[in-house]
């Protein structure tokens, strides 16, 4: 079955940095990715997604890349701010609706 | 008000004890999951339901079962509870995947159970 993973459990930034997130998923026929963050004590929130018919989207700040010939996704974070620390969550279309989370990245902003 | 509403936030039990964690929506949506979030695993689904005569398992099902009471309200058992249930629950709506073409998921705050 479709897997994703993260590349680093923890990421830490200066502020006004820009921040790079990375995801690897495991199947070549997955046509929909979405990243979620997730602030301490509460429910993931949805940031940004792409369809496999694109190689990049841009939303507020947020920039996501989908790499299909490496199965490969990132979210890039411009001119990072201290509410952007969070957990952030890749997730893929692992079938009808159903939505195969990675393991988080922990982003930490420094002053 | 939150649009997903869950209950409790916070549970602490013992090994074997029946626990009903409830979650209800405002959002009008017809499909709900039960998430399980575990420190560097992230989120697993357990159970889902496309709408109330729907109910379907997820990958890690085992040890749960689930109740779509109304289109509002989707309920995870846990029938005999054991410490390796012990974690953070997330029940999540959305609406029809293909009409509006996104996967956006919304999830409620949170259930932090605890089995001893």
């Amino acid at each position: 079955g479709e897997s994703v993973g993260l590349h680093l459990p923890t990421l830490s930034v200066q502020e006004g940095d820009n921040s790079i997130i990375n995801c690897a998923y495991s199947n070549s026929a997955s046509d929909y990715f979405i990243w979620y963050k997730q602030e301490s004590g509460k429910g993931p929130q949805f940031i940004i997604d792409i369809r496999s018919n694109m190689d990049k989207r841009q939303g507020q700040r947020v920039t996501v890349l989908l790499n299909k010939t490496v199965k490969h996704l990132s979210l890039q974070i411009a001119a990072t701010q201290p509410g952007d620390s969070a957990v952030y969550f890749c997730a893929v279309n692992g079938g009808y609706n159903k939505l195969i989370f990675g393991a988080g990245t922990r982003l930490a902003v420094h002053p | 008000d939150a649009d997903v509403t869950q209950t409790p936030r916070n549970r602490i039990t013992k090994t074997g004890k029946r626990i009903m964690l409830e979650c209800s929506q405002t959002k009008g949506h017809d499909r709900m999951y039960w998430y399980r979030q575990d420190p560097g695993l992230g989120l697993r689904l357990i159970y889902y339901s496309f709408d109330v005569k729907d109910i379907n398992k997820g990958e890690i099902s085992d040890g749960y079962s689930v109740s779509r009471q109304a289109q509002a309200k989707f309920s995870l058992s846990l029938e005999s509870a054991i410490p390796n249930q012990t974690a953070l629950y997330f029940c999540a709506t959305s609406d029809l995947w293909g009409t509006l073409n996104t996967g956006e998921l919304f999830f409620g705050e949170g259930s932090r159970l605890t089995v001893l």
